[in-house]
């Protein structure tokens, strides 16, 4: 069946950095658009960062905008997501998430059971 | 302080139908299409209705969609206890070329 599984959240003191995997099945990963999406402690949704179908065209948020790398290995079935000068800001749920469409524009239809990321000293 | 604006909360009594709100502006529902996701207690988020009106397979079609300029809604008929979750609307935006969501609203089943 379809499936994201994410990986590699944890705790790193402000400053530092991590890398966030995301492999999926179940379907043509290479076909579509790919988001990351977070969800800090008892609030919303925030949209992370796109990347389409073939890893041509990537969009971020302006608050992680010249901070994270979202990046994606069609070879491999995985998505990534590199995030580099972490702030207690970015303490949150981090989940993959699949798009409808190519572009990204389509909705997120599959989501990954989230993974933790906690910034602090 | 999120670009799509939600009540942050609504509230029925099993049976009852509820609405909820979703406000934006030109540069996202005017001009893209809006999606809804569902958040049960402790869970990822789940798709709800695409493109303004549609129901992914298994979404039961108590559930609803619709858009009118720059504003949506979701509605849910024959409410039930299970229905009781956190709604999330969404948008792409043209200007921060990339989706934007709403605030939330919790929904409480009485």
């Amino acid at each position: 069946q379809v499936q994201l599984v994410e990986s590699g959240g944890g705790v790193a003191r402000p400053g530092r950095s991590l890398r966030l995997s995301c492999a999926v099945s179940g379907f043509t990963f290479s076909s579509y658009g790919m988001h990351w999406v977070r969800q800090a402690p008892g609030k919303g949704l925030e949209w992370v960062a796109l990347i389409l179908f073939d890893g041509s065209e990537t969009n971020y948020a302006e608050s992680v905008k010249g901070r994270f790398t979202i990046s994606r290995d069609n070879s491999k079935n995985t998505l990534y997501m590199e995030m580099n000068s972490l702030r207690s800001e970015d303490t949150a749920v981090y989940y993959c998430a699949k798009d409808r469409h190519a572009s990204g524009r389509g909705g997120m239809d599959v989501w990954g059971q989230g993974t933790t990321v906690t910034v602090s000293s | 302080q999120s670009v799509l604006t939600q009540p942050p909360s609504a509230s029925g009594t099993p049976g009852q139908r509820v609405t909820i709100s979703c406000s934006g502006s030109n540069s996202n529902i005017y001009n893209n299409y809006v999606h809804w996701y569902q958040q049960l207690p402790g869970a990822a988020p789940k798709l709800l209705i695409y493109r303004n009106i549609q129901r992914p397979s298994g979404v039961p079609d108590r559930f609803s969609g619709s858009k009118s300029g720059t504003s949506a809604s979701l509605a849910i008929s024959g409410l039930r206890s299970e229905d009781e979750a956190d709604y999330f609307c969404s948008s792409w935006d043209d200007s921060l070329s990339g989706p934007v969501f709403g605030g939330g609203t919790k929904l409480t089943v009485l």
